[in-house]
């Protein structure tokens, strides 16, 4: 069976401060996929970013960062410098490779307080 | 950006009655996706398309169905709509090769 969880339900922090959010997985299958999503106020879903499961090397775009761990089963998501802007319910999501169901986590609603 | 829509954007309705939401792509994806978002459970799989007439149940199939009868359009059907079923309903497509789900703008139902 294929579980996301993402432990924390919401998160406020100041504008300018760093914050991670945190996913941990569970999977059978040696091969996966990792994702990222971010749904503002207005409702999308946006997409942000996808790692392979034997792609270990960590990301960074800008402000976001996204340090993934195969030995913790874990795929934090880190903003650096928050902004009011980066106020919204972040998922994360799994896919294994035997399957082309996807696994979301319940999400973290995330703050940025002016 | 997926080139996904989904109508009716908006939609009340009262228990019993049939309701059928539309998802239309762009993309010439072959799988397609529909969720439920509730408060408290993220995103949940209703069903799920693998090319025309090919459908799979997800984790939350029970009163509602689907079809697929061309490439670019997936119906979800509530044959007789429960208050249960009052929801955000979100489409998407999979672009192969990236592995990426991407999503339609949704469809807030409301059940009375």
């Amino acid at each position: 069976a294929q579980k996301v969880t993402q432990a924390q339900t919401e998160i406020s922090v100041v504008e300018k401060e760093d914050v991670t959010l945190d996913c941990v997985y569970e999977t059978r299958d040696t091969t996966y996929y990792l994702f990222w999503y971010k749904q503002p106020p207005s409702g999308e879903l946006v997409f942000l970013i996808r790692r392979n499961s034997f792609d270990e090397q960590n990301e960074i775009s800008g402000r976001y960062s996204w340090n993934f761990q195969k030995s913790t089963s874990s795929f934090n998501f880190t903003i650096t410098a928050s902004q009011v802007v980066d106020s919204a319910v972040y998922f994360c999501a799994l896919r294994g490779s035997g399957t082309y169901k996807y696994i979301f986590g319940t999400g973290t609603r995330l703050k940025v307080l002016a | 950006d997926a080139g996904i829509t989904q109508s009716p954007r908006h939609k009340v309705t009262e228990t019993g009655t049939p309701v059928t939401l539309r998802c239309h792509q762009t993309e010439n994806h072959r799988y397609m996706y529909w969720y439920r978002q509730d408060p408290g459970h993220g995103l949940r799989l209703i069903h799920y398309s693998y090319g025309v007439k090919d459908t799979d149940k997800g984790e939350v199939s029970d009163g509602y169905s689907v079809s697929r009868s061309k490439t670019e359009d997936f119906l979800l059907t509530l044959e007789s709509a429960t208050s249960s079923q009052t929801s955000v309903y979100f489409c998407a497509t999979l672009e192969r090769g990236s592995e990426t789900q991407y999503f339609g703008p949704g469809t807030r139902l409301l059940v009375l």
